[in-house]
């Protein structure tokens, strides 16, 4: 399977800043996902990224707020824009990796203050 | 729509005994099954997934999980458990042809000596 790293592992934020979280696979994946798991909840997709096209937005999560990158087949960015201290999640990313096998990044700790 | 529900936020247990970590779902169409296991500043790990076939799906540290159409439910079990196996446990699902999973909410698994 994919070995995803994903960085930074974790950071700390003053609120109205932007964090940009990098996910880079050792191999070329077609789709990636970015989800966020706030304290105490479980996993929300927030949008699949496609290289080549437009990042897919779940509902809740717009593109101002959590504009994504995907400039090739094993790398992908998602930026956290204007932070509150509601934003204060794991964010983590994930692969399909043939079949229907799907790995997740180790996650990004975020918190603002 | 999908839904899926994990009955237990928490569940002590001591070294050596059997668990059973249950997960109930709901959906309007066919869907793939997934048991992910995140332990102390990790991402998700794969224990295991059911397709198809074989209702009971042996997975990886010992984990064995059944699925139940008539009770929509996917029950993870193991009949003797670590320390080390202390973690959050997430169920999933994802529809078939879909790329979306949904996540329950978890269940912390507190092995105890």
């Amino acid at each position: 399977s994919a070995v995803i790293s994903q960085k930074p592992s974790r950071d700390i934020c003053q609120r109205g800043t932007s964090l940009t979280i990098q996910c880079q696979v050792d191999s070329q994946v077609t789709m990636m996902f970015w989800y966020r798991q706030q304290p105490g909840q479980s996993l929300t997709l927030i949008a699949t990224a496609n290289q080549g096209s437009e990042a897919t937005y779940e509902s809740g999560f717009v593109i101002d707020k959590f504009p994504i990158s995907r400039p090739n087949l094993t790398f992908s960015t998602l930026t956290v824009s204007n932070m509150s201290p509601e934003d204060s999640s794991i964010y983590l990313c994930s692969v399909r990796t043939g079949g229907e096998g799907y790995t997740f990044g180790s996650g990004t700790r975020l918190t603002v203050v | 729509a999908q839904s899926v529900t994990q009955l237990d936020s928490q569940v002590p247990v001591f070294e050596e005994a059997p668990v059973e970590l249950r997960c109930n779902y709901s959906s309007s169409v066919s869907v793939y099954l997934f048991w992910y296991v995140q332990y102390p500043n990790q991402g998700l790990q794969l224990l295991l997934k059911y397709l198809s076939g074989s209702t009971l799906v042996k997975g990886i540290n010992g984990f064995e999980a059944e699925f139940n159409k008539s009770q929509t439910s996917f029950h993870l079990r193991k009949p003797s458990v670590h320390i080390s196996d202390t973690a959050e446990y997430f169920c999933a699902v994802t529809p078939r042809g879909f790329n979306k999973f949904y996540f329950g909410s978890g269940t912390k698994l507190n092995v105890k000596p």
